[in-house]
Parts: C-alpha cells; sequence; structure tokens
C-alpha cells in the first residue's frame, strides 16, 4: 500500500515563527502536492512539484515556500506564521505512470493552529 | 479558483437509502476524479473517469459524465452508516503530466442507520 505520512497531526504555533511540514512517501511518485482545507473553500493547491528540486505554485503560493530536495519528501514552508494560515494541510502523492497514474494518494493532515 | 462546484453541500439519507451527488466544472478536462474524507482525515480516491468516457462503475459506486454539460454525478447505492463522510470532485486539466487536480468544495453526506 502507498503510504503518504505527515510529520505531525497537530501543530500550535505563534505569530512570526517558522513552521516546517514535512510529508514522505515510500512509492516513488514523481508528484507531490501541498494543499490547504478551510471550512466552505474546499482544497486549495498552495504548491506541487513533478520532480526533485522542481516547484510550481499552486492557487495560493502567498506567505509559504517549498523544498524537494529527495524523491520521496516535500517540505512545506510557513516562513513566518500568521493567524490566517491556521488550517489543515493536505499533502499528496502521484506516480506519472502505472496502475495509479492519475490518482492522487493523501497523508492524514495536519491541523496547524496559529496564535 | 474553484473548477468543481458540488451539489448539493449537505445531504442527510436513511440507511438503504441511495445517495446522488452532483459537480459541475467549468472547463475541459483529461478526467474527473471521485474522493471521500472522512472528518479530520486525508482524502481517499473513490473512482476516475475519463473524458472520453459516460458511465463507470466500482461495487456500490455508479459515476456519470456529460462533457457536454460539464457535470459529473456520483451515485452510491444502498448506502451504509459508514458512507458518512465528506465527497469532493476533482478535475485533471492534463497539465504537464503531472496529474495536478483541481477540487471542488465537497458535499457532507450523513447516513443514518
Amino acid at each position: 500500500d502507498v503510504k503518504v505520512t505527515q510529520s505531525s497531526r497537530y501543530l500550535v504555533k505563534r505569530t512570526g515563527e517558522k513552521v516546517f511540514l514535512e510529508c514522505v512517501q515510500d512509492m516513488d511518485h514523481e508528484n507531490m502536492f501541498w494543499y490547504r482545507q478551510d471550512p466552505g473553500l474546499g482544497l486549495r493547491l498552495i504548491y506541487f512539484s513533478y520532480d526533485v528540486k522542481m516547484k510550481e505554485k499552486g492557487d495560493i503560493p502567498e506567505g509559504y515556500s517549498v523544498s524537494r530536495e529527495k524523491k520521496e519528501r516535500f517540505s512545506l514552508i510557513l516562513e513566518s506564521a500568521s493567524t490566517n494560515q491556521t488550517s489543515m494541510y493536505l499533502c499528496a502523492s502521484s506516480p506519472n505512470r502505472g496502475r495509479w497514474k492519475n490518482e492522487q494518494f493523501f497523508g492524514p493532515g495536519t491541523r496547524l493552529t496559529v496564535l | 479558483s474553484q473548477q468543481g462546484e458540488e451539489d448539493p453541500q449537505a445531504l442527510s439519507i436513511q440507511e438503504g437509502e441511495n445517495a446522488t451527488m452532483n459537480c459541475s466544472y467549468k472547463t475541459s478536462i483529461n478526467n474527473l476524479q471521485w474522493y471521500r474524507q472522512n472528518s479530520g482525515r486525508g482524502l481517499v480516491h473513490l473512482i476516475l473517469i475519463r473524458s472520453n468516457e459516460r458511465e463507470k462503475h466500482s461495487g456500490r459506486l455508479r459515476v456519470t459524465l456529460d462533457t457536454s454539460k460539464k457535470s459529473s454525478s456520483l451515485l452510491i447505492t444502498a448506502s451504509r452508516a459508514a458512507d458518512t463522510a465528506s465527497y469532493f470532485c476533482a478535475t485533471d486539466l492534463g497539465w504537464r503530466n503531472t496529474d495536478k487536480l483541481i477540487f471542488g468544495t465537497g458535499t457532507r453526506l450523513q447516513v443514518f442507520p
């Protein structure tokens, strides 16, 4: 089974702190994604990566950056956390070929609260 | 941008009844997918229908796609309390083969025993 793990289920940070959210997948998928999920807004894509060291902005990249130094790991960074970044953060991965091409596999999510 | 819009936003039914959720989208797609999310958890892929397909089945799930109307529906037959979850449609626009998806806002389904 594909496994996507996220470093924390719950996280509480203070305004202005630098926050790292880590995501690791074990199926050698080329593509990785970071979303945030807010009530009434669904999932919104923050950043995605289609290869190591490659990254592309999604719909709402402002206030975020990402890092993909290894194929299995995709990090989301909040340079200076703000209260409007309180949200559920979901990581996903997908392969470029094979049976599960086109499908995204999600981690369990990190619920981040910024005080 | 919200490519997919689900309807209704919330649905409550009794066990054994059928549940139908609809999704409308705005631009041409490669495929459309449906995902399920249990409360506070990640999403799980349910079914994918390609733009050249009109109907697809998987167990108790039936998905239809009408590209002329830019809409899809998900039917869950003989629902169970365990089907209680949020359901999202997602459209794949075929960007650079990365399968970047655009998700709708979801339908919350409550199935009462």
